[in-house]
């Protein structure tokens, strides 16, 4: 069974496309994470939700907009696609808001979204 | 700028040498700091990880070290293998306003052991 799981893999598009990539997770976590790794393997925090309450949000264009239906599931929405937003992009999940709070915070992530905007 | 840094962004060594990678961090209330691991075409895996009260931690042919009064860790890897090929990330607990802490990464080093 998979812990961490999104679909699709890989998404191909146009720019000025609105395209959505959706997470699960089935380890219980009661937080969920989106983080962007960029060409050059750098990995950003995009947002963090904390059962289905945005938590943190980066200063990440209003594009785009993340969902949490339930503390399982974390979909990403982008509007309007830029060339910029290509970029493989990784959910994750966690036991505790607070990393600071719990002392150790272990981050599970996923495979991998691969957007590539033309 | 980013608040953890990694140092170097590359490292290539020879099979059965070691390896060591260093980070640093700017945030003193920073007390937690994992390593992972990511293999080409995965999500990165957490091999290691330190609390702010232990100096040092081991297991099996890898070993973290923490220094907190100049604020940077560093992994290393004995005896490496050419399974221990990848990017390898630091990251650090950052204030990310409020109360809230976020895991921030370093820019990870690919590393590449030859047989």
């Amino acid at each position: 069974d998979t812990a961490v799981s999104q679909t699709p893999k890989y998404l191909v598009t146009q720019m000025g496309n609105d395209k959505s990539i959706k997470c699960e997770q089935n380890l219980g976590h009661d937080t969920m994470y989106w983080y962007k790794q960029d060409s050059k393997k750098f990995l950003k925090i995009m947002f963090s939700y904390n059962n289905k309450e945005l938590i943190i949000n980066e200063t990440v264009p209003n594009r785009f907009s993340p969902k949490s239906p339930d503390k399982a599931h974390l979909n990403l929405h982008i509007n309007s696609l830029e060339l910029g937003d290509s970029a493989v992009y990784f959910c994750a999940s966690s036991h505790y808001r607070s990393v600071l709070h719990s002392g150790a915070n272990v981050l599970t992530f996923g495979a991998g979204s691969r957007l590539t905007v033309l | 700028g980013e608040n953890v840094e990694q140092h170097p962004s590359t490292l290539s060594v020879q099979e059965g040498d070691s390896a060591v990678i260093k980070c640093t961090y700017s945030d003193s209330a920073s007390n937690y700091f994992p390593w992972y691991k990511q293999e080409l075409g995965k999500g990165p895996q957490l091999i290691i990880d330190i609390r702010s009260n232990v100096g040092e931690k081991k297991d099996q042919r890898i070993a973290v070290t923490l220094n907190k009064t100049a604020k940077h860790f560093s992994l290393h890897i004995t005896e490496t293998q050419p399974e221990d090929s990848a990017v390898y990330f630091c990251a650090a607990t950052l204030r990310s306003g409020g109360s809230n802490y976020k895991l921030t990464f370093g820019k990870g080093t690919l590393l590449t052991v030859n047989p």
